[in-house]
């Protein structure tokens, strides 16, 4: 069945560690998201990508990094995590924007 | 520049009664839109779109919404809330021409309650 995974779905982390968040698509879609979402549920755009080797930083500044090497696999990686990155993040994939968004079930990231 | 409005963080009805989200967007070209729903601690799930074709439509669990260009609107409802209707909802604009940026900005959402 086609879908859009991202794990872990829980995860807690000491401040300072190396994290990479996963996110997979298996609908061969070229444009992939990811969100950042604060307690109060509104969405932040932080990285998307329109195919393989092609990232762009979002409308909200952050500190993580993202590549694109295959068209399916999108990680997000923070060098090191520190209280502030405590947030929920949503991965997404698109055919084209007419078609929307499909989301995974989202990471929820809790650094200590 | 396109934006999205969403009236009103909380809205709270009884079990059986009429709901209404609210949606206005700004947009200089024509837009598609968007409504979707997030259960706690999940993704956000396609409810519908409006892509330039019938301006009334219809999604899944009995949601609909209409398209009113005259009032930059494009409002959800649902004739007889259920329990299971309670999430967070979400309306979703296109940037640019035909979405040609293909991204969608979103606004920040509506929790809605269901008493029983």
């Amino acid at each position: 069945e086609a879908d859009i995974y991202q794990t872990p779905r829980y995860l807690v982390i000491g401040t300072g560690k190396k994290i990479t968040l996963e996110c997979s698509q298996t609908m061969g879609h070229d444009k992939m998201y990811w969100y950042q979402q604060d307690p109060g549920m509104e969405l932040h755009l932080i990285h998307y990508s329109y195919g393989v080797n092609s990232t762009e930083k979002g409308d909200l500044s952050s500190e993580s990094t993202v590549s694109r090497i295959r068209t399916e696999h999108f990680p997000l990686t923070l060098e090191s995590a520190r209280p502030s990155h405590t947030s929920q993040y949503l991965c997404a994939s698109s055919e084209g924007t007419v078609y929307g968004y499909t989301f995974g079930s989202g990471t929820r990231l809790t650094v200590v | 520049a396109q934006s999205v409005t969403q009236l009103g963080s909380h809205v709270s009805v009884s079990e059986g009664a009429l709901v209404l989200l609210r949606c206005n967007y700004s947009s200089s070209v024509p837009p598609y839109l968007f409504w979707y729903v997030q259960y706690p601690n999940q993704g956000l799930q396609l409810l519908l779109k409006y892509t330039s074709a019938a301006t009334l439509v219809k999604g899944i669990n009995g949601f609909e919404a209409e398209f009113k260009k005259s009032e930059t609107s494009f409002h959800l409802t649902k004739p007889s809330a259920h329990m299971s209707d309670a999430a967070e909802y979400f309306c979703a604009v296109s940037e640019g021409y035909g979405g040609a940026t293909n991204k969608l900005i979103f606004g920040t959402g509506t929790l809605l309650a269901v008493q029983p």
